[in-house]
């Protein structure tokens, strides 16, 4: 989940379609992740949560799924709005440490 | 129920200079956190602090540095600016963190340029 270099990922989807959101985490330590949404000139934004003894949690229109055997978060958006056009990032919360280690993050277009 | 606010928004120094961001956590939290985000190396931690304790710090040099205060607000200092330092801070603050696994929430950053 190291932050790394300049290019963003990308993904364009079409006005209510359902979007996913893939990360890799690098610490099997990690035992709570964290998705945010960033959007321009703002800071990152809670959208949820999920402790690592948890394989899936629901939001509203928002699922985070987890599966530790291979390391990887996905965030599931429905339904997706204009208004969820942004960066998405996830984070991983090292085990009994109050510090987040950020992925590179994704952009997410939506195309009307 | 206010959120974490950061102060200044932008701010604008030269090399050398030294300069100090402040951040008041939301009302009840008591573990502030801060980062740094920059184009080329995405988010990273800076330091978190907790009654006032330093708990956590990454891996940046001594030059950065920071403060909390009795009522949880927190203050960050970088001495001696170099034009790298360019770059959004942002704080966050939790209830209690460490192995309470409490999710952060950020403010909206001070942006700092370096000229």
């Amino acid at each position: 989940g190291e932050s790394v270099g300049l290019h963003l990922p990308t993904l364009s989807v079409q006005e209510g379609d359902n979007s996913i959101i893939n990360c890799a985490y690098s610490n099997s330590a990690s035992d709570y992740f964290i998705w945010y949404k960033q959007e321009s000139g703002k800071g990152p934004q809670f959208i949820i949560d999920i402790r690592s003894n948890m394989d899936k949690r629901q939001g509203q229109r928002v699922t985070v799924l987890l599966n530790k055997t291979v390391k990887h978060l996905s965030l599931q958006i429905a339904a997706t709005q204009p208004g969820d056009s942004a960066v998405y990032f996830c984070a991983e919360n090292i085990q009994g440490a109050q510090k987040l280690v950020f992925g590179q993050g994704t952009r997410l277009t939506i195309n009307p | 129920k206010a959120g974490v606010t950061q102060t200044p928004r932008y701010l604008i120094k030269t090399r050398g200079q030294q300069v100090t961001l402040s951040c008041s956590p939301i009302s009840g939290h008591r573990s502030v956190s801060w980062y740094q985000q920059t184009p080329g190396q995405g988010l990273q931690f800076l330091f978190e602090y907790f009654s006032e304790t330093q708990r956590n710090k990454g891996n940046f040099p001594g030059r950065f540095s920071g403060r909390q205060f009795s009522n949880s607000r927190s203050e960050m200092n970088v001495s001696t600016l170099e034009l790298g330092d360019s770059a959004l801070y942002l704080c966050a603050s939790s209830l209690e963190g460490g192995r309470s696994n409490q999710p952060q929430h950020f403010g909206d950053g001070t942006r700092l340029s370096i000229l």
